[in-house]
């Protein structure tokens, strides 16, 4: 069966430091794979999404950046962190693109 | 750009009443899905519905689909206290392959 992973689950981070958030999926080869941001009592924000290894594509432009170094391997990044990059971020895969997408458990992102 | 919205917004309701949560879009679809988020954690998805499709069933819950008034509505019935939870409709949007999410229905079910 497959499976995915996120870590770490809550990080706490001051203004201006790098961020580096990884998700895994077992189980399943060549899925899409997206990240996506939720603020507190709001719906998900699509950030990037990837059909394959090297493949990025980015909906929304500001300081954050993905990566797809591994088939199954999807990293969340920024160089510097704004306090507006606080909320939980999720990530999640998929068979075919408009196809269902399962979720991991979400890191908790306190910027202070 | 937010595509679905939930209505209501919250809802309560007694353990073995059921609930009724429904979803509205703007532009034409593939398909619509609905997702359940426990407080705190990731999505689950629960049910997909295609744009040619009317209705769908999956256990205690039920899905319909009008493409003409461009809303679903996601009924649970005989709900539980374990159904407490947020739910998302998503929308993919015809010609294209991203999922976009509404804002949300937070049911609450009271034992």
């Amino acid at each position: 069966s497959q499976t995915i992973h996120q870590w770490p689950a809550t990080l706490v981070q001051p203004v201006g430091s790098p961020l580096s958030l990884e998700c895994t999926v077992e189980g399943t080869s060549n899925p899409n794979l997206y990240w996506y941001r939720q603020a507190a009592g709001r719906g998900l924000q699509l950030l990037f999404y990837s059909v394959g290894i090297g493949q990025i594509s980015s909906e929304v432009p500001q300081n954050l950046s993905a990566s797809r170094p591994q088939d199954r391997q999807f990293i969340l990044s920024s160089k510097k962190l704004l306090l507006s990059d606080s909320g939980f971020y999720l990530c999640a895969w998929s068979v075919y693109p408009i196809g269902e997408q399962y979720f991991g458990p979400g890191t908790r992102l306190t910027v202070t | 750009s937010q595509q679905g919205e939930e209505d209501p917004q919250a809802l309560s309701i007694q353990e073995g009443e059921n609930a009724t949560m429904n979803c509205s879009y703007k532009t034409s679809i593939n398909n619509l899905q609905w997702y359940r988020q426990n407080s705190g954690r990731g999505l689950v998805h629960l049910i997909l519905i295609r744009s040619n499709e009317r209705e769908k069933h999956s256990g205690r819950l039920r899905v319909t689909l009008d493409t003409s008034k461009k809303s679903s509505s996601l009924l649970i019935t005989a709900s539980r206290a374990a159904d407490t939870a947020s739910y998302f409709c998503a929308t993919v949007l015809y010609n294209t392959d991203k999922l976009i999410f509404g804002t949300g229905t937070r049911l609450q079910v009271f034992p």
